[in-house]
């Protein structure tokens, strides 16, 4: 799987758009990004995923760069309980294993 | 919702016993993982499953075994608890497919070794 660079820690205003950074300049074409949060210890939670194409859900929404280099998760009114550690991850769908980097600590400020 | 299931929750004993890690799925799904994760760190894989009767090694290295008899059960034991196994370890399942492959997480086991 292509790595991955997050800012190891960032902080986000109550209310307003976060939008967090990935980094996979050496991904290929049949892989995924997928982004993820862990709430303080929980298990992490599936937030979206997209190959070529931005995608949005409820939680979130995913752009992707053109050239697929780079990515940002937005989460469009970020409130208190949005602070989690952030993961973005990128795998060839069907790939047997699933790995977390450091991920990208969040804070949403009052 | 996730239906995935870890027991126990919170598990406290003494250095050498043998103890086993539960963890159980009800969604059907092929692949299975478990993480160890000590506070304010990083997510490690330490073994994963493709299936029943597979089982694979993960990126941390890890003293624990595991096994994969029936789909829907991963069970993780350590022969031989130490304190150094003092952490909390996540299971996790995901159903192969080009639609949906969203990761489900159990609430985690804490463990702590004395």
């Amino acid at each position: 799987d292509a790595k991955t660079t997050q800012p190891p820690s960032m902080d986000c205003a109550e209310g307003r758009a976060a939008n967090l950074p990935c980094n996979h300049s050496t991904i290929s074409g049949n892989e995924y990004v997928y982004w993820y949060r862990q709430i303080h210890s929980q298990g992490p939670q599936y937030i979206i995923h997209g190959l070529k194409n931005n995608e949005t859900n409820e939680m979130a929404s995913l752009i992707i760069t053109e050239d697929r280099k780079s990515s940002t998760l937005i989460l469009p009114h970020a409130t208190l309980r949005d602070t989690a550690v952030y993961y973005c991850i990128v795998r060839v769908n069907g790939n047997n294993r699933l790995a977390f980097g450091k991920g990208n600590q969040v804070v949403v400020i009052p | 919702e996730a239906d995935i299931y870890q027991t126990p929750r919170y598990l406290v004993i003494g250095t050498g016993k043998k103890i086993t890690l539960e963890c159980s799925q009800t969604m059907g799904h092929d692949k299975m993982y478990w993480y160890q994760q000590d506070p304010g760190m990083e997510l490690h894989l330490i073994h994963y499953s493709y299936g029943v009767n597979s089982t694979e090694k993960g990126d941390l290295s890890s003293e624990s075994t595991v096994s994969r008899i029936r789909t829907e059960h991963f069970p993780l034991t350590l022969e031989s608890a130490r304190p150094s196994h003092t952490s909390q370890y996540l299971c996790a399942s995901k159903q192969t497919g080009a639609g949906n492959t969203e990761a489900f997480f159990g609430q985690g086991t804490r463990l702590t070794v004395v």
